[in-house]
């Protein structure tokens, strides 16, 4: 079936402009998860839907980032007034539900191939 | 808050060798799970393997296999019989507790960065 997808791959913007970055989850897959990695770094959470709701957004670095999931399913990370220093690969991930349970297929997230945004 | 710790920023293995990748965590939480993903240069995040805290025993994974040593607090990832393609960037995450609260975020490591020559 097909994986977790990311568009656009590639956001080159300029400093201030609005951007919308979109993430396409794996069919029945009620938790989606935004991360977002610098280089040379591992992935850092931004925020967590479980169905239509943001169950956790404690990782949005601050009020220039939001994200909507309106439909239990795609989600949108709309960054306003952006800056040099939002330049990073930005990672979608879903699963079958948040991870409760031991067994691995409860807990493994998917992840798409991200969407690298570049602000100049 | 929960921590992961890899310290080997590159590391380098003769194809057809065995490699292991160093990670420790941190965590208060008595439930926890362990991750390790792989990233190739394409920069897709590729689960490899899981080890839950309660597990009794060692994750294995056809060549991956987890070194878990909870009272050390640590998971280190073996991967057996390199290949070529085994080349990337390999992270470290963990999961604290399944009973509810924040039982959803990984927290990743900073990764170690994996060559395999010929």
């Amino acid at each position: 079936g097909a994986g977790v997808s990311q568009t656009p791959s590639n956001k080159v913007t300029e400093k201030g402009k609005y951007v919308e970055l979109r993430c396409d989850p794996i069919s029945g897959h009620t938790a989606l998860y935004w991360y977002r990695q610098s280089l040379g770094q591992g992935p850092e959470f931004l925020i967590y839907f479980q169905g239509t709701g943001a169950a956790d957004d404690s990782g949005l670095p601050n009020d220039r980032f939001f994200a909507v999931r309106p439909e239990g399913s795609v989600s949108t990370l709309k960054i306003q007034r952006t800056e040099r220093g939002d330049s990073a690969v930005y990672l979608c991930a879903s699963s079958l539900r948040p991870g409760s349970g031991r067994a691995a297929s409860y807990n493994e997230q998917f992840f798409g191939p991200g969407t690298r945004l570049t602000v100049l | 808050a929960q921590k992961i710790t890899q310290t080997q920023p590159g590391m380098f293995v003769q194809e057809k060798e065995a490699v292991t990748l160093d990670c420790t965590y941190d965590t208060s939480d008595p439930s926890y799970g362990l991750f390790w993903y792989k990233q190739p240069s394409s920069g897709e995040m590729i689960f490899l393997i899981y080890q839950g805290s309660y597990d009794q025993q060692n994750a294995t994974e056809g060549r991956y296999s987890l070194n878990f040593q909870k009272a050390r607090k640590s998971a280190n990832l073996v991967i057996s019989a390199s290949q070529l393609g085994d080349s990337a960037m390999y992270f470290c995450a963990m999961r604290d507790t399944f009973s509810g609260g924040s039982n959803y975020k990984l927290t990743f490591g900073k990764g170690t960065l994996l060559t395999v020559n010929p």
